[in-house]
Parts: structure tokens; C-alpha cells; sequence
């Protein structure tokens, strides 16, 4: 069964505190793996898809990195407005169906203090 | 674009009434998903569909009908709401395998009393 761990659970970080936060998976024949941001009351925003080992992707503050086990999302000197609860997501090989059974983790609630 | 659009945004249900989740997107996505999204379980797929006409049962489906008549709606039926049923519903579209950038709705809230 494909699983997806994420941690920390929250963080609390002072603006401009750089930090890392961390999404492992079992899945086998992992074909991408997502991040999205969720703000309270709203529905998940896509930020990032990642689909090898070694692969990173920039945006603003963020940066996404995968391995072979894990992926981490960097936020570098972030704001205040970085504050929500970031996603992660993996996406097994294609079936029959082409597969769109993503499996969520259980997100990291990042709060960041002016 | 109005992107993806789900209504109501709010709903109260007594245990044992019927409704349906309205879910529209109009980026021509084939793609389209119902999730659910309870604290400390993450989002779990209830029904997803791969285009009109074809739908598929994710990791919760029970309690929960789907149809996807036009590429555009795909409503999603609760047939005898009960209290475990309470949960924050999301539906999502992209565009197809080759494109998995997906887009959320805004959410519906149902709390069933």
C-alpha cells in the first residue's frame, strides 16, 4: 500500500528563518510526486510536480528536491504570507485507468512570524 | 476561467437525507476527482472519472454515487448521509496523464446532525 509521511506536523519559524520540510513515500514506480499549498478554508494550490531522483524545481521562496524515498520542500528567508499548510502527493505506475489514485500525506501547517 | 466550482460551500444534513455535491470546471479537463479531507487523515480519493461516461471508485467509496454525463460537471451523490459523512469534500480536474497539474475547488463543508 502506497503511503506518504510527512513531517514535521507544524512549524513555527520567525520571518526570514530559513527551514526545510520533509515528505517520505512507499510507492513502487513512483510516477511523480505533487506539493501543493492550502490556505485555511480553501482548496489545495499546485506548486510543484517532481518525476526523477536528483530532480528540483524552483519557485520564489520554495525549492522541491526528490529522492528515491523522499522529497523535501526548501523555503528560503520566507514571509509571512508563506503561512499555510503545504501537501504532498504521490502518484503510482498507470493501470487501467491511468491510475489517478494520488495519495495525500497529512500536510505540514507552516506558520511564520513577522 | 472560473476554473473549478463547487456548490454549496456550506451544507447541513440530517442523518439519512440524500443530497448532491455539485463539482463544474470548465478548463476542458477530461480529468476529475471527488476527495474528502478530515483532520489528521489527509485527503482520500472517493470517485474519480476519466472522462464522460467512465468513473471509477477510489480508496472511499461507500456512501457515495458518481456520474459523469458532460465533460464539464461531475456531481457527486451522498445516498443516506450519515455522521461519518462529515467532512470538508473537494472536487479536482487536470488535464490528463501527460498533465497532472490539478485544480481544486474551493470546498464543501457537510456536517451531517
Amino acid at each position: 500500500e502506497d503511503q506518504v509521511t510527512q513531517s514535521p506536523e507544524a512549524l513555527r519559524l520567525q520571518e526570514g528563518e530559513s527551514s526545510s520540510l520533509n515528505c517520505s513515500y512507499t510507492v513502487s514506480g513512483l510516477r511523480g510526486l505533487f506539493w501543493y499549498r492550502q490556505d485555511p478554508g480553501k482548496g489545495p494550490e499546485f506548486l510543484f510536480t517532481l518525476y526523477s531522483a536528483g530532480e528540483e524545481k524552483e519557485k520564489e521562496r520554495l525549492k522541491a528536491t526528490l529522492t528515491k524515498k523522499e522529497s523535501f520542500l526548501h523555503i528560503t528567508a520566507p514571509k509571512p504570507e508563506d503561512s499555510a499548510t503545504y501537501l504532498c502527493a504521490v502518484q503510482p505506475p498507470r493501470g487501467d485507468f491511468g491510475n489517478e489514485k494520488l495519495t495525500f500525506g497529512t500536510g505540514t501547517r507552516l506558520t511564520i512570524i513577522p | 476561467n472560473a476554473g473549478v466550482t463547487q456548490t454549496p460551500k456550506f451544507q447541513v444534513l440530517k442523518t439519512g437525507q440524500s443530497m448532491t455535491l455539485q463539482c463544474a470546471q470548465d478548463m476542458n479537463h477530461e480529468y476529475m476527482s471527488w476527495y474528502r479531507q478530515d483532520p489528521g487523515m489527509g485527503l482520500r480519493l472517493i470517485h474519480y472519472s476519466v472522462g464522460a461516461g467512465i468513473t471509477d471508485q477510489g480508496e472511499v467509496p461507500n456512501g457515495y454515487n458518481v456520474s459523469r454525463s458532460t465533460t464539464e460537471d461531475f456531481p457527486l451523490r451522498l445516498l443516506s448521509a450519515a455522521p461519518s459523512q462529515t467532512s470538508v469534500y473537494f472536487c479536482a480536474s487536470y488535464a490528463g496523464v501527460f498533465n497532472t497539474e490539478a485544480f481544486f475547488g474551493q470546498g464543501t463543508r457537510l456536517t451531517v446532525v
